[in-house]
């Protein structure tokens, strides 16, 4: 049974505008959360996190908001850039004890 | 400069032989981790190690082995018992338990094993 899930595999968004993406988990425990890029052929790169304290955190064009009640989390790119265009996985953990991963959204940003 | 290094990028095996993915890193971390990714799927965890001498299993272990002999390696045997070994393999590191409550993991570049 898949503990953090992303519904959408794929997500195309236009140059400029904003990209959502979302997440959900079921492990109520999970009280560290985080977002990685990936581009083919490479390993993930971190992008922003957030704890279960707060309900958002930002940083330059990236904003993770956090609902607990509804086990939820998403990211918010704004503006969106082509350089965007990757493999966005977002995990979980427990006391940053062995995350878990979802199986990732493709984001592509269209000039 | 810090980092995690994996060699090599790409390798490539006969079948029914045994391959070792290498995994060092100089970041200080106490925490490493090997993870496993296929085409279109997330990362599946294979083996991890929280500290020197010690690793437990992932989700995925069965046909692989590790060790952690020194805290800056830690080697990913990928044995002929392993199914389906062609995929994308990942190491990571992270701060260990006691070095503070929130610690994100830090990705190797990535070996790509093809079994032939």
């Amino acid at each position: 049974d898949q503990q953090v899930k992303q519904n959408s595999p794929s997500l195309s968004v236009q140059e400029g505008r904003i990209s959502i993406l979302n997440c959900d988990y079921t492990n109520s425990m999970f009280d560290y959360f985080l977002w990685y890029k990936k581009y083919p052929a490479e390993g993930p790169t971190f992008l922003i996190s957030i704890s279960s304290i707060k309900d958002k955190n930002e940083d330059g064009r990236f904003t993770v908001f956090l609902n607990k009640s509804a086990k939820h989390l998403s990211l918010h790119i704004v503006p969106s850039q082509p350089g965007d265009s990757a493999v966005y996985f977002c995990a979980a953990s427990v006391w940053s004890q062995n995350f878990v991963f979802g199986p990732g959204t493709r984001l592509s940003v269209l000039p | 400069d810090g980092g995690i290094t994996q060699s090599p990028k790409y390798l490539f095996r006969k079948e029914g032989q045994n391959v070792t993915l290498s995994c060092e890193q100089n970041l200080n971390h106490d925490a490493m981790y090997w993870y496993r990714q296929d085409p279109g799927q997330g990362l599946r965890l294979i083996y991890y190690s929280q500290i020197v001498n010690d690793f437990q299993k992932g989700d995925i272990a069965e046909g692989y082995s590790v060790s952690r002999e020194k805290k800056e390696s830690f080697p990913l045997t990928v044995t002929s018992a392993q199914k389906n070994p062609t995929a994308f393999y990942l190491c990571a590191s992270s701060n260990g338990r006691g070095q503070g409550l929130y610690n994100e993991q830090f990705f190797g570049p990535g070996t790509r094993l093809t079994v032939l």
